[in-house]
């Protein structure tokens, strides 16, 4: 099995709003990961949890906080989003030689 | 830094038309390499991989080659039909366990009927 699920698959928000996305996988991968795309556009990292510790945050607002509760799961909370936060937010598990992605969620902030 | 470049779309073809979208890398170590597909509405699929030199990774029709030596992984299909219309983006994984993909700027394909 090589999925990787993500709920909830929309999400429309206003901006003083808390929500959270959510992400699963039991291919047993010790790595996972959060992307945001943007329409057109390659996904770009947000960030990289190894062995449950997050690893690479690449400069993201503070207003996105992830968590990684298990090794199968990977939450991204959002607080105070703004519109330009709109995007495809995409879960990805990978081991040393692949990387799977989820389904993503789309996210709407209003 | 590591880098992929893709040719840039859209490309448009007829139906069974021969399809080659280019992908060229540049890497410090020695990475894997992927084909990923997202159609519209969707997250990304992985399409095919290959993880050395000289590899060949095959799925549905498509097919690409790990060359070294012009470090390139060329996407190519014989006969495209409709349903292959979507985004195509091609990606190297440097084999440490927990670094990100690099992505190219990615391929839209719209096959015509």
């Amino acid at each position: 099995d090589t999925e990787v699920t993500q709920t909830p698959k929309h999400l429309v928000m206003g901006m003083t709003n808390k929500k959270s996305l959510k992400c699963e996988q039991h291919m047993g991968h010790r790595a996972m990961y959060w992307y945001k795309q943007k329409a057109k556009k390659p996904p770009e990292l947000m960030f990289v949890y190894s062995y449950e510790k997050l690893s690479i945050n690449e400069s993201v607002p503070s207003r996105f906080s992830p968590e990684c509760p298990n090794s199968s799961l990977l939450n991204l909370h959002l607080h105070a989003l703004q519109p330009e936060d709109s995007a495809l937010y995409l879960c990805a598990s990978s081991s040393r030689l692949e990387q799977y992605f989820g389904p993503g969620t789309r996210l709407t902030v209003t | 830094g590591d880098s992929v470049t893709q040719m840039e779309g859209p490309v448009t073809l007829s139906e069974e038309a021969f399809l080659t979208i280019n992908c060229t890398y540049t890497a410090t170590g020695y990475p894997s390499l992927f084909w990923y597909v997202q159609y519209p509405g969707e997250g990304l699929q992985l399409l095919l991989k290959a993880t050395k030199a000289d590899d060949k990774g095959s799925n549905k029709g498509f097919e690409a080659t790990y060359r070294k030596e012009t470090t390139s992984f060329h996407l190519e299909k014989g006969s495209v039909q409709v349903s292959d219309s979507a985004v195509y983006f091609c990606a190297l994984l440097l084999n440490s366990g927990n670094t990100p993909l690099v992505f190219g700027k990615g391929t839209r394909l719209s096959v015509i009927a």
